[in-house]
C-alpha cells in the first residue's frame, strides 16, 4: 500500500492563481480530512469529508473548496490563492465514519505552498 | 467544544535525559486521547492512543504516556531520548460519541543534544 499521497511537494502561487491540491489513498478509508500547518499554531481542520459525496466544513475552511467522488481521492481547491494560505497541507484518512471513531489518523507526507 | 493546551512550545534536553512533554485538555464529554509524532519534513504519525481500560499507554519507540482524568491531562514520556527522537509532538483529542475532528495542540518541538 502507497498509504495517503499528496502532490505536489512544493507550489509556489501568485496572489489571484487557483490551484488544486491532490490527495489519494488507497486504504478503502472512508474518513478524509485538510489540515493546515503554521508555525505555532499547530495543525487546523480545513475540510473533511465522511464517504464519496459527503464533505463538511473545519475550523477554518475560507477560501478552500473540497470535492469528494471517489473514495480514494479528497482534492483540495484554492480558488484565489491569498498570501494567508501560505502554509503546509496536510491530507489524512481514516476507517472511522461512525460518531466517536477511535480509528488512527494517516496522514500523507504534506505539500508546502507559498502564495506571493 | 475541545481543547488542548501543550505547555512547552520547545524542549530541548540532553542524549540519554529523561523527557516529559506536558498536555492539558478540555472537554466537556469523555475523550480519547492520542499523541502523534511528526520528523523534520514529513507528515504526522501515531504515537499512541488511549482509548480506555489502563492509564499508563505505551506506544512506539518507548514513549508512553498516562491519562490523568482528574488533572485532565496526558503527559508524554521516555525515560531515556535518543538523537533520532528530535521531532515536533502533538497531542490530539477526540468526543467519545462525538465527530471524527482530532483537534490538535500547537505542538512542542523536541531537540536532543549530544
Amino acid at each position: 500500500n502507497a498509504g495517503v499521497t499528496q502532490t505536489p511537494k512544493f507550489q509556489v502561487l501568485k496572489t489571484g492563481q487557483s490551484m488544486t491540491l491532490q490527495c489519494a489513498q488507497d486504504m478503502n478509508h472512508e474518513y478524509m480530512s485538510w489540515y493546515r500547518q503554521d508555525p505555532g499554531m499547530g495543525l487546523r481542520l480545513i475540510h473533511y469529508s465522511v464517504g464519496a459525496g459527503i464533505t463538511d466544513q473545519g475550523e477554518v475552511p475560507n477560501g478552500y473548496n473540497v470535492s469528494r467522488s471517489t473514495t480514494e481521492d479528497f482534492p483540495l481547491r484554492l480558488l484565489s490563492a491569498a498570501p494567508s494560505q501560505t502554509s503546509v497541507y496536510f491530507c489524512a484518512s481514516s476507517y472511522g465514519v461512525a460518531s466517536g471513531s477511535t480509528d488512527t489518523q494517516y496522514f500523507g507526507p504534506g505539500t508546502r505552498l507559498t502564495v506571493l | 467544544a475541545q481543547s488542548v493546551t501543550q505547555l512547552d512550545s520547545q524542549v530541548p534536553v540532553f542524549e540519554e535525559a529523561p523527557v516529559e512533554l506536558r498536555c492539558n485538555y478540555s472537554s466537556s464529554v469523555s475523550v480519547y486521547l492520542f499523541w502523534y509524532v511528526q520528523y523534520p519534513n514529513q507528515g504526522l504519525q501515531l504515537l499512541l492512543k488511549y482509548l480506555s481500560g489502563s492509564t499508563l499507554v505505551k506506544g512506539i519507540n518507548g514513549f508512553e504516556a498516562e491519562f490523568n482524568k482528574s488533572q485532565t491531562s496526558f503527559h508524554l514520556r521516555k525515560p531515556s531520548v535518543h538523537i533520532s527522537d528530535t521531532a515536533e509532538y502533538f497531542c490530539a483529542v477526540i468526543p467519545q460519541g462525538g465527530s471524527e475532528k482530532l483537534v490538535f495542540g500547537k505542538g512542542t518541538k523536541l531537540t536532543v543534544n549530544p
